[in-house]
């Protein structure tokens, strides 16, 4: 089955650490997006890509960096410079060829030990 | 940038009964979704709808873009259907979905 794979659903990080969150999708989808949420909220941007070796910044792109080197992937690194990590984070793709419109992955819940 | 809005914040019903979700936006869209996120935090795409009316089981959403706001009606709820309800819209030229505060539902048995 198509779809979209985050791993790990878990995630503990120590003050100081650059770590790196997996978005893995075998749906063939060209635009990829990388939201935040916190507790109660609804979500925010983080960044997105539209093709390969492209992407932009969303609304909340301080203290995070992505690379889309394959069309199936879009990995996020939450950085040491992102002062506030503790979030669940939220990957999904979306193509133009039909309106169903946005596929999301089941998320990273991220916290800062 | 673009402001949504989304009401109630809260709603509390029993099951079997209708509900109706409400979004206003501030600005022109090409693109309006709703999805469900569940207690485990999956969000579901429900539809995608910038303009017209859309049913999909006891599911139903209506947009009048003109008038910049959308509606999901829920028709005999079940406890399955509790979660928060977002609404997410893009405007003309922007790539990227604005995402509302969302209204969290929960259906007691």
């Amino acid at each position: 089955d198509g779809g979209i794979t985050q791993s790990p659903k878990y995630l503990f990080r120590k003050e100081g650490q650059n770590v790196t969150l997996s978005c893995e999708q075998n749906l063939n989808h060209d635009a990829m997006y990388w939201y935040r949420q916190d507790p109660g909220q609804g979500l925010r941007l983080i960044y997105y890509s539209q093709i390969v070796n492209d992407f932009q910044k969303g609304d909340i792109a301080e203290g995070y960096s992505v690379s889309r080197e394959k069309k199936e992937s879009f990995p996020l690194t939450v950085t040491s410079a992102q002062k506030n990590p503790t979030a669940f984070y939220l990957c999904a793709s979306e193509t133009r060829l039909t309106n169903y419109g946005y596929t999301f992955g089941s998320g990273t819940r991220l916290t800062v030990v | 940038g673009i402001q949504v809005e989304q009401s109630p914040p809260d709603l509390i019903l029993q099951e079997g009964a209708n509900s109706t979700l409400r979004c206003n936006f501030s600005d022109s869209v090409n693109n309006l979704q709703w999805f469900h996120q569940n207690p485990w935090g999956q969000l579901i795409n429900l539809f995608y709808i910038p303009s017209g009316t859309k049913q999909n089981g006891r599911l139903s959403a209506t947009t009048v873009a003109t008038e910049r706001y959308s509606l999901l009606y829920i028709s005999s709820s079940q406890t399955t259907d509790s979660g928060v309800y977002f609404c997410a819209v893009a405007i003309q030229g922007a790539q990227k979905l604005v995402f509302g505060q969302g209204t969290r539902l929960t259906i007691n048995p």
